[in-house]
């Protein structure tokens, strides 16, 4: 069965521009979750999503970063006014439910690259 | 505060030698730990959690409380292990903390 997916593969912006990723998560799977890893750095928890409750989105670094999903699909997570230091692979899981314990699957992540 | 801590970037090892790869972490209660791995051009996937007590690929780890750690071992390494390593933990919430990663290279 298909896997989580992410696009764009890779995105090139300009220093304050904004930027869309966009994830689908695996089919049936309640729970999604955003991360962002910078180069040599872990994985950094952004936003968690489960069902339709309110969104965990203590993570976000600044205002400037946003996410949405609908009911238990697509995701958008956005960038508004890239800053240099945005620059990161962006990558996206799900869990068929909530909790520790459940294995995360992942996507292949967007590269982001802010000139 | 709640972390992961890997304290190797790389680790080089020959083929058929032993593999330890070491991961500490910081938290108060009693928490779940977790191995994920990324092979070349693969997706980041899970490899084994401490609660199934299970060996995946030949690999094992066992969850130390009193030194918190939770080292993932493999008595034999083979070259398609080569690949990068996180360790990670869960607080029994569906909050993960993940470490900085190990890139294993096994030698022919």
């Amino acid at each position: 069965g298909a896997g989580v997916s992410q696009s764009p593969s890779n995105k090139v912006t300009e220093k304050g521009k904004d930027v869309e990723l966009r994830c689908d998560p695996i089919s049936g799977h309640t729970a999604l979750y955003w991360y962002r890893q910078r180069l040599g750095q872990g994985l950094e928890f952004l936003i968690y999503f489960q069902g339709n409750s309110a969104p965990d989105k203590s993570g976000l670094p600044s205002d400037r970063f946003s996410a949405e999903r609908t009911g238990e699909s697509v995701s958008t997570l956005t960038i508004q006014r890239t800053q240099q230091e945005d620059s990161a692979v962006y990558l996206c899981a799900s869990s068929f439910k909530a909790g520790g314990g459940n294995e995360q699957f992942f996507g292949p992540g967007t590269r982001l690259t802010v000139l | 505060a709640q972390r992961v801590t890997q304290p190797e970037k790389l680790l080089s090892v020959f083929k058929g030698a032993p593999v330890e790869l070491k991961c500490n972490y910081s938290y108060s209660g009693s928490p779940e730990l977790f191995w994920y791995v990324q092979y070349s051009r693969q997706r980041l996937q899970l490899l084994l959690r401490h609660i199934s007590r299970e060996s995946i690929k030949g690999f094992t780890a066992d969850l130390n409380k009193g030194e918190t750690s939770f080292h993932l071992k493999k008595p034999f390494a083979q070259e398609e292990d080569s690949a990068m390593y996180y360790c990670a933990l869960s607080s029994g919430t569906y909050k993960y903390i993940f470490g900085t990663g190990t890139r294993l290279k096994v030698l022919a």
